[in-house]
């Protein structure tokens, strides 16, 4: 069965602070994608990153970075000097290649509140 | 490019009552999923659909809920009859294909803004 495993319920940070939110998952396939999504008070949910399992290299955009490690199941997401605008639920997800070819059936962990304070 | 259009955006209604829940798909995206999302239970996938056909609908609560696919431009979500622990944010997703040919997409879900449903 898929699980995704947020640890973190919330964290509060300072504005300019680094905040690294954990994703730990759980599947049986060999193939698999990872999401992560950002929901922001505004309550949308924004897609930021996919990732397939073949693809173990780390990726950064701008501030965010995201670091896959097959060895240890998880898929953190990394905010460099948050600002108060990162303040949103994150949210981790998978779906299994199966699944995925066929639409994208997601499984969601339970999420990461962030609040970044000026 | 008009988004997944969701309404009502938000219905107050009393326990009992039939609760309708309307979605519109991006235009040519072959599936739509309904997630619902509490507190408790974080976001829920209930039921997903692929060229207007219901594929896997493991997670619909119970039989008061229902879904509707009758064309590939709208889809409806109903409780009937509703109760208090219904109350949650309903969301709309469509996507294509992961490998869909020839067709631009990076693979993830495109949300609409939500439903939030109040049971009194």
């Amino acid at each position: 069965a898929q699980k995704v495993t947020q640890a973190q319920t919330e964290i509060s940070v300072v504005e300019k602070e680094d905040v690294t939110l954990d994703c730990v998952y759980e599947t049986r396939d060999t193939t698999y994608y990872l999401f992560w999504y950002k929901q922001p008070p505004s309550g949308e949910l924004v897609f930021l990153i996919r990732r397939n399992s073949f693809d173990e290299q780390n990726e950064i955009s701008g501030r965010y970075s995201w670091n896959f490690q097959k060895s240890t199941s998880s898929f953190n997401f990394t905010i460099t000097a948050s600002q108060v605008v990162d303040s949103a639920v994150y949210f981790c997800a998978l779906s299994e290649a199966f699944i995925y070819n066929q639409g994208g059936k997601l499984i969601f962990g339970q999420g990461t509140e962030l609040s970044v304070k000026p | 490019d008009a988004g997944v259009i969701q309404s009502p955006r938000h219905e107050v209604t009393e326990m009992g009552q039939e609760v309708t829940l309307r979605c519109k798909p991006i235009s040519g995206h072959d599936y739509l999923f309904w997630y619902r999302q509490t507190m408790m239970r974080g976001l829920e996938l209930l039921i997903y659909f692929n060229n207007n056909v219901p594929i896997d609908d493991s997670g619909m609560p119970e039989d008061r809920f229902s879904a509707k696919m009758p064309n590939a431009s709208f889809s409806t979500l109903k409780i009937q009859p509703s109760e208090p622990r219904d109350s949650a944010v309903y969301f709309c997703a469509s996507s294509l294909p992961g490998t869909s040919g020839g067709a631009r997409n990076t693979g993830e879900l495109f949300f609409g803004e939500g439903s939030r449903l109040t049971v009194l």
